[in-house]
């Protein structure tokens, strides 16, 4: 079956530093991907969108990439700052069903000054 | 931006009793909604997509006479918990976007607590 696995373990980098965040899925290969920031007791909110002809995508000091061949995106934030801190969600669509969006668990990412 | 309005955000009602949540789209039309159900910690979990129109469609495990869902227009679709238990209490959220591959746009959630 379709599957997306993300770090479940929270990440604690330091403000300044560049956060990488993985997400990887098996089982199908999705024409797109998207990333997701949610704060606690929040809706998430859309990030980016990378699609399978893109390598990389950039949005200010947030990066994606996205290989098809190993079946995984990459999450950058470059200069990271404690306002960062947050739960990012990869999402890739399911075949079928109205490319319905099934959410990896996330990874935390705490960004200490 | 795309905005989703859910209403209401927080919603404590007595065990038995059903509950109505909206989604709302202000700035777009949305062709389909989804609803998720997220517990502490845990990610968000899909119960059901809707699109305007027609019924919805359940991921398997979620009880469509427990959750109702209506999307009656492009800009407005509701959740009703009927019968609500203990164990229903979460936070409920919604989500709307425009067209098949277009990214979703959350609503803030709702918070059911059943007692």
């Amino acid at each position: 079956s379709q599957k997306i696995e993300q770090n479940s373990e929270a990440l604690n980098i330091q403000e300044g530093k560049t956060a990488t965040l993985t997400c990887n899925y098996t089982n199908y290969s999705p024409a797109y991907l998207q990333w997701y920031r949610q704060d606690p007791g929040r809706g998430p909110v859309f990030l980016l969108l990378i699609r399978e002809n893109e390598k990389e995508k950039r949005k200010e000091r947030l990066k994606v990439t996205f290989d098809t061949t190993l079946k995984q995106s990459l999450f950058h934030i470059t200069a990271s700052q404690p306002a960062d801190s947050a739960t990012y969600l990869c999402a890739p669509p399911f075949s079928g069903g109205y490319n319905k969006l099934i959410f990896g668990a996330g990874t935390r990412l705490a960004v200490h000054p | 931006g795309a905005v989703v309005s859910q209403h209401p955000s927080r919603v404590i009602c007595k065990s038995g009793t059903s509950v109505k949540i909206e989604c709302r789209s202000l700035d777009f039309q949305a062709t389909t909604m989804f609803w998720y159900r997220q517990f502490p910690k845990q990610s968000l979990m899909l119960m059901a997509t809707s699109n305007e129109g027609s019924k919805a469609t359940y991921e398997q495990g979620v009880e469509k006479d427990k959750f109702l869902i209506n999307h009656a227009s492009l800009t407005l679709s509701t959740l009703t918990v009927t019968s609500a238990h203990p164990e229903d209490s979460s936070f409920y959220i919604c989500s709307a976007r425009e067209a098949l591959n277009s990214p979703l746009h959350f609503g803030n959630g709702t918070r059911l607590t059943v007692t």
